[in-house]
């Protein structure tokens, strides 16, 4: 079946550095992807939708300016998290649909800032 | 906003079988429907989608009625490694996945 991989599985970094999040499809194209982001206990929520060749469009309350996000490839997407605070450490998640009904999720980047 | 509901929790033993039922009370007619398993800090994994009636793979069946408005995922002779949360959505043109807080299924020995 169609694979998603992200990189790293997770990560640590200090307050107020960047951490760049990789989303890659490995065995078909995608021109759009997702990112969501998981806390404690709780569901996906997503937070925004990334074009192929184009700007990201997020969901409302999602700062776009913190969350980077590049798609300059069929096959990869970045989510960069700015200036990173302690409120950021959550579970990162990409997800691609393979353009029928599937969508496949990667298997998350845990982010943890001190 | 979530568009599905379902029940928050289901506890069960290892070997029997476990239905867990999905509200799909404004569903698009274009949408499928599809169920998810996410085990702690991993990505949700597809299990199976189905448009209407009865869809059958190696590792669930999904039970869908004529009218879509509920979805039933029923894991035959379940083990304790199926404990996980399990999620129903609904999948549109657009791709985008609105997740519920999905069901917890703890299988005990």
């Amino acid at each position: 079946g169609a694979v998603v991989s992200q990189h790293p599985s997770w990560v640590i970094c200090k307050s107020g550095t960047s951490v760049k999040i990789e989303c890659r499809s490995l065995d078909f194209q995608a021109t759009t992807m997702f990112w969501y982001r998981q806390f404690p206990k709780q569901s996906l929520m997503l937070m925004a939708t990334s074009n192929e060749g184009s700007k990201a469009t997020y969901e409302q309350g999602v700062e776009k300016d913190k969350f980077l996000i590049n798609h300059a490839s069929l096959t990869l997407s970045t989510l960069t998290v700015t200036s990173a605070h302690p409120e950021d450490s959550s579970f990162y998640i990409c997800s691609a649909p393979t353009g029928t009904t599937e969508a496949f999720f990667g298997q998350g980047t845990r982010l943890t800032v001190v | 906003l979530a568009k599905t509901t379902q029940p928050i929790s289901m506890d069960s033993y290892e070997g029997q079988e476990v239905n867990i039922t999905c509200s799909h009370n404004n569903i698009a007619t274009n949408d499928y429907i599809t169920w998810y398993q996410q085990f702690p800090s991993q990505g949700p994994r597809f299990i199976i989608q189905g448009y209407k009636t009865k869809v059958t793979n190696e590792v669930a069946s999904l039970f869908i009625p004529a009218d879509r408005k509920s979805s039933t995922l029923s894991l035959p002779r379940v083990s304790l490694s199926d404990t996980a949360v399990y999620y129903c959505l609904e999948f549109s043109n657009d791709y985008k996945l609105s997740f519920g807080a999905g069901t917890t299924v703890t299988v005990r020995a």
